[in-house]
């Protein structure tokens, strides 16, 4: 058990670019869920897949934000067209389903843009 | 749909002295609950849950938090703190068929010497 990982842990942009982070989760883990978390907030939801599928998307997550999970392992998320109001820490967090299971998080990838 | 109040953004106790951050959930249906940890710039660290049975749950560190149904309280407590408690403490409440986690707004917990 290696951990959730992701990459980069950092990420400064200018307005207007393209990002994206890699979410490795535990490797029998078959949920993997990406969140968002501003200073002073605790983490917010923004979407959760159950192996390759994409189930719930939260209202947060707008039409500048993607995530994929191609082969049901690792994610992406892509930020499209950065604004500042995109800056926050995002996690990434794992877990073998069940409405007991905890989820395993990250140590997030960290995006400022200015 | 849940959601999770934690009394306190910040709670300063001296070292030695009883550790208590408080949580209420609301949930329509019988809730799985969660206390996590967060150091600066890490994620965020499982301490303990509540899902059925015993009321009172044991963690990691030392730390145990108790189920209250009639308050829908879940506090968590540890006896004596210790400097390497100082963080930030975030109680979440399991929320659909995805098994999301919805989370407080967190505290801070500040322990001085």
């Amino acid at each position: 058990d290696t951990g959730v990982s992701q990459d980069p842990r950092h990420k400064i942009t200018k307005r207007g670019q393209n990002v994206t982070f890699r979410c490795d989760p535990i490797s029998e883990h078959n949920r993997l869920y990406w969140y968002r978390q501003t200073l002073g907030q605790g983490p917010e939801f923004l979407t959760y897949f159950q192996n390759e599928a994409q189930l719930e998307k939260s209202r947060l997550l707008s039409d500048r934000f993607s995530a994929e999970r191609p082969k049901g392992s690792f994610s992406t998320l892509e930020i499209q067209r950065t604004e500042q109001g995109d800056s926050a820490m995002y996690l990434c967090a794992s877990s073998p389903g069940g409405g007991n299971s905890p989820l395993h998080f990250g140590n997030g990838t960290r995006l400022t843009v200015t | 749909a849940q959601s999770v109040t934690q009394l306190g953004s910040h709670v300063s106790v001296s070292e030695g002295a009883l550790v208590l951050l408080r949580c209420n959930y609301s949930s329509s249906v019988p809730p799985y609950l969660f206390w996590y940890v967060q150091y600066p710039n890490q994620g965020l660290q499982l301490l303990l849950k509540y899902t059925t049975g015993a009321t009172l749950v044991k963690g990691i560190n030392g730390f145990e938090a108790e189920f209250k149904k009639s308050e829908t309280s879940f506090h968590l407590t540890k006896p004596s703190a210790h400097m390497s408690d100082a963080a930030e403490y975030f109680c979440a409440v399991s929320e659909g068929d995805g098994n999301k986690l919805v989370f407080g707004a967190g505290t801070i917990l500040r322990v001085k010497s």
